[in-house]
C-alpha cells in the first residue's frame, strides 16, 4: 500500500519568505510526526499529532514554526519569515496510533537562500 | 534530558564480515529504544525496537540488538554484512517514555567493501 508522502520533494525559497510543507500519512494512521534533519545530523523531533490536536509541540524551535492537521489526516508544516538556518530536510512520519511504530516519508528538502 | 550517542561516525567493513554499531543513551527510566536505517533517497526504515522483556531483540534484514541497562547501551549487530547494507544507521530513544518523541543519535555511516 501507499506509504507516507511529502510534497514538495524539494523547495528553494528566499530568506524572509513563507513556506508550507505537506504530509500525507498512511491511510488510517491517527498519529503524525514532524522531524527536521540538518546535514550530517540525526532527525530532531518537532511536533506530533494524535488526531487533529497537537499532542506535543515542544520541539518547535520558535514561533515562526507552526503545524496543523485540521481533519486528522493531511498535515501542513508552516514556516514564516524563513531564515538560512531553517535549511534542512523535513521528515514526516505516521503511526497507527501514538506510541506505535513510526513510518517515515522521504522528506522535503528545504533550502533558504 | 535524554540523549543518544553513536560514537562511530563512519565504519567500513568487508562484505561477509560481522558488524557491530554502538549506541549509548541517557534516559532516566526504562527506555524505548529503536534502530532505523536510512538509504540514499529513501525514508527512514525501522530495523528493530525494544520496549521491555527479552534484552536481545531480533529485527529485519538479519539485524539484532542487545539492551544492556548497566552500560546504557543498545548496540546493533549483524553476523554477515551484505553490500546492500551500506547506509546510514540511527539509534533513537523514545523521549516521552513511549514511542512518540524520538531522540536520535547523530548516525553511523556504514560502507561495505567488496
Amino acid at each position: 500500500g501507499a506509504g507516507v508522502s511529502q510534497t514538495p520533494s524539494n523547495k528553494v525559497t528566499e530568506k524572509g519568505k513563507y513556506v508550507e510543507l505537506r504530509c500525507d500519512p498512511i491511510s488510517g494512521h491517527t498519529a503524525l510526526y514532524w522531524y527536521r534533519q540538518s546535514l550530517g545530523q540525526g532527525p530532531e523531533f518537532l511536533i506530533y499529532f494524535q488526531g487533529t490536536g497537537a499532542a506535543d509541540d515542544s520541539g518547535l524551535p520558535n514561533d515562526r514554526f507552526f503545524a496543523v492537521r485540521p481533519e486528522g489526516s493531511v498535515s501542513t508544516l508552516k514556516i514564516q519569515r524563513t531564515e538560512r538556518g531553517d535549511s534542512a530536510v523535513y521528515l514526516c512520519a505516521s503511526s497507527m496510533t501514538s506510541g506505535e511504530t513510526q513510518y517515515f516519508g522521504p522528506g522535503t528538502r528545504l533550502l533558504v537562500l | 534530558a535524554q540523549s543518544v550517542t553513536q560514537p562511530d561516525i563512519h565504519i567500513t567493513v568487508s562484505e561477509g564480515a560481522s558488524l557491530e554499531l554502538r549506541c549509548n543513551y541517557s534516559y532516566g527510566a526504562t527506555p524505548y529504544l529503536f534502530w532505523y536505517v536510512q538509504s540514499p533517497g529513501q525514508g527512514l526504515q525501522l530495523l528493530l525496537k525494544y520496549f521491555s522483556g527479552d534484552t536481545l531483540v531480533q529485527g529485519i534484514k538479519g539485524f539484532e540488538a542487545e539492551f544492556k541497562r548497566s552500560q546504557s547501551s543498545f548496540n546493533l549487530r549483524k553476523p554477515s554484512v551484505h553490500w546492500s547494507d551500506a547506509a546510514e544507521y540511527f539509534c533513537a530513544v523514545g523521549a516521552d517514555g513511549a514511542g512518540n518523541m524520538l531522540t536520535f543519535g547523530g548516525g553511523t555511516r556504514l560502507m561495505v567493501k567488496p
